[in-house]
């Protein structure tokens, strides 16, 4: 990965359960994002956490910071089906023309069952 | 509300021939990334345009071009096809406006696959 590892690779729950995955990065950040992915589909845009936040609340979607640990982790709560995806933590790298890019961790796929 | 508009969805080259994939951004952002996604494997960054200027390279082959039009419509172009050059491309567009969001914007993908 050109930035860090995610963990796990792979989660199975069962429907109603909570899922949680973490992420490592390797230099200092402004933002961090998840992202999540159906197979085969476009990345869709979850939640930011900014690098001054420790945790951030979206629905059923739960992120914290770690800055020192260079970590964060992703929490669904009372997961659905519908939650089955690849879930990608990317942070972001500011450029000299005032543009950033986006570098992504290697993804956690997510097995709901119902 | 427009997304990114990406082109062809699918798209069958032999090795050594060229294919050219399109990218309409979302209207008014200016900046425009490419990403190559091999199978199970992350997004990886290709290249980036913002106002139509190169903004940042990262591991795209030699074999590989592209450019940003004066509509902000992006073309990636990829000569002397590889097997290892299959692969789901994305492009994501965002406007440095948005910086407070930071987010980008994808498409839904190019997927091309090499014989």
């Amino acid at each position: 990965s050109q930035q860090g590892e995610e963990d796990p690779q792979a989660l199975s729950i069962q429907e109603g359960e909570n899922a949680t995955m973490n992420c490592s990065y390797k230099t200092s950040i402004n933002n961090l994002q998840w992202y999540r992915q159906n197979s085969g589909r476009g990345l869709v845009h979850l939640i930011l956490i900014r690098s001054n936040e420790r945790e951030k609340h979206s629905g059923r979607l739960r992120v914290t910071l770690d800055t020192s640990k260079k970590s964060s982790s992703l929490l669904i709560t009372a997961s659905r089906a519908a939650d089955t995806a690849s879930y990608f933590c990317a942070t972001d790298f500011p450029l000299m023309d005032s543009s950033y890019k986006l570098i992504f961790g290697s993804g956690t796929r997510l097995l709901v069952r119902p | 509300a427009a997304g990114v508009i990406q082109s062809p969805r699918h798209l069958i080259k032999e090795k050594r021939e060229t294919a050219t994939l399109k990218c309409y951004p979302i209207p008014r952002h200016d900046t425009v990334y490419w990403y190559q996604q091999g199978p199970g494997q992350d997004p990886q960054f290709l290249i980036s345009f913002y106002e139509k200027m190169q903004s940042d390279k990262g591991s795209i082959p030699d074999r590989f071009s592209a450019q940003q039009f004066s509509d902000y419509h992006s073309e990636l172009n990829m000569s002397s096809l590889e097997l290892g050059d299959s692969a789901l491309y994305f492009c994501a567009s965002s406007s440095p406006g948005l910086a407070a969001t930071g987010e980008l914007f994808f498409g839904e993908g190019s997927r091309l696959t090499v014989l």
